[in-house]
């Protein structure tokens, strides 16, 4: 079964510090990668994807086959990216897979 | 930017009461879903909906729980016999084709059984 395990519950930096948010996931196949953002009592928000490697808000995302890692990672953090972040997983045509969602607190 | 829908925000229920949850997804989008998300846990699959049938379902979808889409607009989950587990926020999500293409959630119903 497929699995994404995000090993940091809480992830805490200052302001300015870079940033990783590590998420790594186990597959059977070829699977699309995703990181979603949900900012204090609002949505799920669809943040990146790895198929279309953008950058949104400063972040970035690379998909590493080699290691099974897909970290979120942004150079300089904001006090507004501070949110729960999921690393979310999806096979072919199969439904989005979770992981278990890091806490960023960005200090000022 | 469209968004998905889900009234209430918050739901209060005495344990064992029947509860319906509202979601109005994107209006071209042909798969539906919901997930729940119990507080300090991750986010769980409850159920995929497409072509006005369950596509899939998981464990956690026992009897007590179905879904409709009663009008061609509304997506709503219902639990027939809430018990204090039920306890969570639950999302409703929609997209027009699955795999590679992202879902939109809709902003959450913070149900809460007592």
């Amino acid at each position: 079964a497929q699995r994404v395990t995000q090993p940091e519950k809480l992830l805490s930096v200052f302001k300015g510090a870079p940033v990783e948010l590590k998420c790594n996931y186990s597959y059977s196949g070829s699977p699309e990668l995703f990181w979603y953002v949900q900012y204090s009592r609002q949505r799920l928000q669809l943040l990146l994807r790895h198929i279309s490697r953008e950058s949104i808000k400063g972040f970035t995302a690379d998909l590493n086959k080699g290691e099974t890692s897909f970290h979120l990672k942004k150079p300089f953090a904001q006090e507004e990216d501070s949110a729960m972040y999921y690393c979310a997983l999806t096979l072919g045509a199969q439904k989005p897979v979770f992981g278990q969602g890091t806490r960023l607190t960005i200090n000022p | 930017e469209p968004e998905v829908t889900q009234t209430p925000s918050h739901q209060v229920t005495q344990m064992g009461q029947e509860v319906i949850l509202r979601c109005v997804p994107i209006s071209n989008h042909l798969y539906f879903y919901w997930y729940r998300q119990i507080l300090g846990q991750k986010v769980e699959f409850l159920v995929s909906f497409y072509n006005n049938e369950i596509s899939e379902k998981s464990e956690i979808f026992d009897d007590q729980f179905s879904v409709e889409r009663p009008d061609g607009s509304n997506f709503t989950l219902k639990i027939r016999s809430t018990k204090l587990e039920d306890s969570a926020m639950y999302f409703c999500a929609s997209s027009l084709r699955q795999g590679s293409y992202g879902y939109t959630f809709g902003s959450g119903t913070r149900l809460t059984v007592v």
